[in-house]
């Protein structure tokens, strides 16, 4: 089962930042949170991950709190094309991830 | 210049035919993987590969047979095929670095519809 608990969807304006929560209250200190999406029918695309610092890359940046039991991923200007499931993931045992149900995001004009 | 490649993308064949999907991966990496997405969209993963060693069966049935001929592909092969079958396969590899760090670059999936 997954480790995680996300909304089942949010809605957010194009050109807005889009702010996904994501709940992993029984995270364990060697467990990292990735983040992945999945645009239409597409194959899952990594986006960012984390152990406990916050971090940045060319797509989205990755706030985890400082209890490690909860984190947002932040798309700082969501476009149509960012229209997607996102899945946050926390790692259980190496060569098996799990993913949940995600969060259905909706972009609008 | 596909990272992953699956073949073919799309199957459509009758109930009781065999049939095989073909994954690629020219990152380099050790280990593989195939997930079945469903009607209901759950990515659920069915076999992890390391090193041509199969590592995860879960609990898969035996008519479902992965094959690496080398590090760099993993076959599924497809025995009877039900009607359940009918899904999406995803075929995807990653380079573990370490402790539970592994980042998953997946091919753009096999859509199967058995008849």
């Amino acid at each position: 089962d997954a480790k995680t608990t996300q909304p089942p969807s949010m809605d957010c304006a194009e050109g807005r930042a889009a702010n996904l929560p994501c709940n992993h209250s029984t995270i364990s200190g060697n467990e990292y949170v990735y983040w992945y999406r999945q645009i239409h029918s597409q194959g899952p695309q990594y986006i960012i991950h984390g152990l406990k610092n916050n971090e940045t890359n060319e797509m989205a940046s990755l706030i985890i709190t400082e209890d490690r039991k909860s984190s947002t991923l932040i798309l700082p200007h969501a476009t149509l094309r960012d229209t997607a499931v996102y899945y946050c993931i926390v790692r259980v045992t190496s060569f098996k991830t799990i993913f949940g149900a995600g969060t259905r995001l909706f972009v609008k004009a | 210049d596909t990272a992953v490649s699956q073949t073919p993308k799309y199957l459509v064949t009758q109930m009781g035919n065999d049939k095989s999907i073909k994954c690629e991966q020219n990152l380099g990496h050790d280990t593989m993987y195939w997930y079945k997405q469903d009607s209901k969209k759950f990515l659920k993963i069915m076999f992890s590969y390391n090193n041509k060693e199969l590592i995860i069966n879960e609990t898969v049935p035996n008519r479902f047979s992965p094959k690496s001929p080398d590090k760099a592909h993993l076959n599924l092969h497809i025995n009877s095929l039900e009607l359940g079958d009918s899904a999406v396969y995803f075929c995807a590899s990653s380079q573990p670095k370490g402790g539970l760090q592994e980042t998953q670059y997946f091919g753009p999936g096999t859509r199967l519809l058995v008849l």
